[in-house]
């Protein structure tokens, strides 16, 4: 059955600690790798797709990477306007169509 | 430009009472989909869309109806709610299957 399980379920930082969330699948076969962000009552915002091994991709303090089994989403010097619902999604081995979500990571970054 | 608008933001339903939710995309989507968020849950799929014209079920389809009235609406209904039923719903878009999703902000309801 395919997985996603993202660690730890909630972070705490201060300001400017960098730190690294884990989203770790089973689905073989990976046709691409989503990281989403979440603010308290607003729906998902898309942050970067992987697709391979070894793929990296930026934006701003955001750095997501990939291996063959996990995901990183890299976080450097944070600011509290970083705070927010991390998640990541996977494409069902059998339906591209079907994501598989884990169920977050909820970042705060105190001032 | 709007993207994905939700409609409406927030409803209350008695148990037996029926309703349908409504999603418009003005980004010219292939793909449009329907999520529920529950705590402890995470997002699952209800139901999608690959192209105008066509319906499929995802993971949790029971007790849900769509309609893909055209290229940019999606609705979803409830033809009987249940307390089951209370969640938050998103409906989100993407250009094709296995791109990235657009959500809109969601509709909270609450079935009691």
């Amino acid at each position: 059955e395919d997985q996603v399980t993202q660690s730890p379920e909630a972070l705490r930082l201060q300001e400017g600690e960098s730190s690294s969330l884990n989203c770790s699948y089973t689905v073989s076969g990976l046709r691409g790798l989503f990281w989403y962000r979440q603010d308290p009552g607003k729906g998902p915002e898309f942050l970067f797709t992987l697709y391979s091994a070894g793929e990296e991709k930026e934006k701003e303090r955001l750095k997501a990477t990939l291996t063959k089994k996990e995901s990183f989403l890299h976080i450097t010097a944070p600011k509290p306007e970083d705070s927010a619902t991390y998640l990541c999604a996977v494409p069902r081995r059998t339906s591209g169509s079907r994501l598989t979500f884990g169920e977050g990571t909820q970042l705060t970054v105190n001032p | 430009n709007a993207g994905v608008t939700q409609t409406p933001k927030f409803q209350v339903l008695k148990t037996g009472q029926s309703m349908t939710l409504q999603c418009a995309q003005d980004m010219n989507h292939n793909s449009m989909y329907w999520y529920r968020q529950d705590p402890g849950m995470g997002l699952r799929l209800i139901y999608y869309s690959a192209s105008e014209g066509t319906t499929d079920k995802g993971e949790v389809p029971n007790g849900y109806n769509v309609s893909r009235l055209n290229k940019r609406e999606f609705s979803l209904r409830l033809e009987s709610a249940a307390p089951s039923q209370t969640s938050v719903y998103f409906c989100a878009s993407s250009e094709f299957r296995n791109s990235p999703l657009h959500f809109g902000n969601g509709t909270r309801l609450t079935v009691t």
